[in-house]
């Protein structure tokens, strides 16, 4: 069986600082990899994902997140947070075959304090 | 295309009513998953329907169901409300095609019980 662990419930970050959200997943098969946010009263949109290739994957508003398979850790980064980046954050992990049954995070709340 | 769409947005029910929620997936999804979201749990999984069959289903009481029908839209109900059931319903539409996994969530149905 799959899990994923966001460590962090909560992160408080100023504006223009950098920030990492940790993921971590277990599964016994090789994975695919998920970001996804959900601001305020909206439902959960993709950020990013990783399915194969370079480990390095990047939306088009500056996040990055790098998958490491030895350290099963998919985190998520941002070099300058915008207030706009305020929301909550959740790490999903999909098993390649199968039914790609997703399993998710219990979710981070990135603060962005002006 | 169009996007997932859920209804009602919002709700508010009495202990013991029932309730339908309504989800209309991407054109062309046959997958529809529906989740609970509370501040306590996070997000859960409840069931995915695919092609009218449920093929997985979480660990929610008999209380909750759900259906698919043949156009890929998706019900789910609740009977006997109780006070925690009160959530936001997601619901999440995927693309056979390609299988990665990905989810497509709609804004959600926020239930209030009363």
């Amino acid at each position: 069986a799959q899990s994923v662990t966001q460590l962090d419930s909560q992160v408080p970050v100023f504006e223009e600082a950098p920030v990492e959200l940790r993921c971590n997943y277990s599964s016994s098969v090789s994975v695919y990899l998920f970001w996804y946010v959900q601001y305020p009263n909206q439902g959960l949109q993709l950020l990013l994902k990783y399915l194969s290739g370079s480990t390095l994957v990047k939306s088009i508003n500056g996040f990055e997140a790098e998958f490491n398979k030895s350290q099963t850790s998919f985190h998520l980064r941002k070099p300058s947070v915008h207030i706009s980046d305020t929301a909550e954050y959740f790490c999903a992990v999909s098993d390649p075959g199968g039914y790609q049954k997703v399993t998710f995070g219990t979710g981070t709340k990135l603060q962005v304090i002006p | 295309k169009a996007g997932v769409t859920q209804t009602p947005r919002y709700l508010i029910k009495t202990r013991g009513q029932q309730v339908t929620l309504s989800c209309s997936p991407i054109s062309g999804h046959r997958s529809v998953s529906w989740y609970q979201q509370t501040p306590g749990q996070g997000l859960q999984f409840l069931f995915e329907y695919f092609s009218e069959t449920q093929r997985n289903k979480g660990n929610f009481p008999g209380r909750f169901s759900g259906r698919q029908f043949s156009n890929s839209r998706s019900e789910m109900n609740v009977s006997t409300l109780e006070l925690g059931d009160s959530a936001l319903y997601l619901c999440a539409s995927k693309s056979g095609t390609p299988n990665t996994g990905e989810l497509f969530f709609g804004e959600g149905s926020r239930l209030t019980v009363l």
